[in-house]
């Protein structure tokens, strides 16, 4: 166990909807990720907030955006959905993230939410 | 950017037999490499990971790999699998500083024969 919570497990849907994937970082943590992993991409890194902040932004779509709120937990939303857009969503989490010298910070994944989009 | 190769997508080994998941890295600055692995329907749980102190990292489960600079190289080893070895086996890259982002190769899935 990581320490880190996802929320749903498992996501069905259809195309053209909204979700929102939920993640709680392990305590103390101040930075969170969240990756796309899916057959033809492999995993892909989305996005990055520290402290409530965007650090760094991946592969991101634009229909889906995310924010940290002041409690640290994270929500990824998915708007518009596509079949494509099939995946399971990790999200992970690290003590710092800022840029400094600890730049080794291990990342903690969560076990994912699936995301299934008929 | 950096980037990472793992050769071979399927790797099958006897149980006993050593166990060898090759990752090769790409950087333009000194890397810091890890490698995750994911049991089915799990997350992805950390095995190991480089960061300049050693050049030969043990990690958990009795899995150990080897920095070489001169060859880009940063391999998965174990010196007999177990059953409950079988899993995927992902390699990534950071290069640290501002960039925190894990840059991940395309996995290689270990199955473990008895």
């Amino acid at each position: 166990d990581s320490g880190v919570t996802q929320t749903p497990k498992h996501l069905i849907t259809a195309t053209g909807q909204r979700v929102t994937l939920r993640c709680s970082p392990r305590s103390g943590d101040l930075s969170v990720y969240w990756y796309q992993q899916s057959l033809d991409q492999g995993l892909q890194f989305l996005i990055q907030y520290y402290n409530g902040e965007e650090r760094a932004k991946g592969n991101i779509l634009e229909r889906f955006s995310a924010q940290q709120f002041p409690d640290l937990h994270s929500e990824l939303n998915l708007s518009s959905l596509e079949l494509g857009d099939s995946a399971l969503y990790f999200c992970a989490s690290s003590p710092e993230g800022s840029g400094g010298p600890k730049s080794t910070d291990t990342q903690y994944f969560g076990p994912g939410t699936r995301l299934t989009v008929l | 950017a950096q980037s990472v190769t793992q050769l071979g997508s399927h790797v099958s080994v006897s149980e006993g037999a050593l166990v060898l998941l090759r990752c090769n890295y790409s950087s333009s600055v000194p890397p810091y490499l890890f490698w995750y692995v994911q049991y089915p329907n799990q997350g992805l749980q950390l095995l190991l990971k480089y960061t300049s102190a050693a050049t030969l990292v043990k990690g958990i489960n009795g899995f150990e790999a080897e920095f070489k600079k001169s060859e880009t190289s940063f391999h998965l080893t174990k010196p007999s699998a177990h059953m409950s070895d079988a899993a995927e086996y992902f390699c990534a890259v950071t290069r640290g500083g501002s960039n925190y982002k894990l840059t991940f190769g395309k996995g290689t899935l270990l199955t473990v024969n008895p």
